[in-house]
């Protein structure tokens, strides 16, 4: 597609179960990017990846957290055992130019933990 | 250490009022660059603009104007003639090269009244 785009759009999960949120690049960008906005805060860094390999994976929060690219694409954010705290819309964003250019935002999953 | 400053949560103003979003930078780096994001309702962030570190020349698009002043570690953002249409969350960004982490201030709230 021409813009970044992100599944599911809405998730409504329970305490404890496990999510996977999916992000789709631009065509072409090899870098990609995942934030974290909570309701009425600013965009909290989580991981970036270059290609298929995650050069700075210090934002995310817990070991409950991880995120793999494959195929220098698709990325999936997955969130094990979720918390009530993980309550938040998850953003995803490509770039051609990573660090100099602008980022491609998608319009991100809200996740709401029960 | 990255660090951008918001310090307007929240700014009101009637319809055809200037109003200035102010943000200010913290960075050890002599190569970074500074953007402007805007976040409708509807949610996806939108790119508005890119400085880099070298180039201190104010820019203006249509009723959009920036002013980068790295003596006072600043890239404010002047709306003039504000629409109701320009309501939003406003948010600055930062860039190092080399670390190609993108840090985000907590926004600023826009309400323009008709």
């Amino acid at each position: 597609g021409a813009g970044v785009s992100q599944s599911p759009s809405n998730k409504v999960t329970e305490k404890g179960k496990d999510v996977e949120l999916r992000c789709d690049p631009i065509s072409g960008h090899t870098a990609l990017y995942w934030y974290r906005q909570s309701l009425g805060q600013g965009l909290e860094f989580l991981i970036y990846f270059q290609g298929n390999s995650a050069p700075d994976k210090s934002g995310l929060p817990s070991d409950r957290f991880s995120a793999e690219r494959t195929g220098g694409s698709v990325s999936t954010l997955t969130i094990q055992r979720t918390q009530q705290e993980d309550s938040a819309v998850y953003l995803c964003a490509s770039s051609l130019e990573p660090g100099t250019g602008e980022l491609f935002f998608g319009e991100g999953s809200r996740l709401t933990v029960l | 250490a990255q660090k951008v400053t918001q310090a307007q949560t929240e700014i009101s103003v009637v319809e055809k009022e200037d109003v200035t979003l102010d943000c200010v930078y913290e960075t050890r780096d002599t190569t970074y660059y500074l953007f402007w994001y805007k976040q409708p309702p509807s949610g996806e962030l939108v790119f508005l603009i890119r400085r880099n570190s070298f180039d201190e020349q104010n820019e203006i698009s249509g009723r959009y104007s920036w002013n980068f002043q790295k003596s006072t570690s600043s890239f404010n953002f002047t709306i003039t003639a504000s629409q109701v249409v320009d309501s939003a969350v406003y948010f600055c960004a930062l860039s190092e090269r080399g670390t190609y982490k993108y840090i985000f201030g907590t926004g600023t709230r826009l309400k323009v009244l008709a």
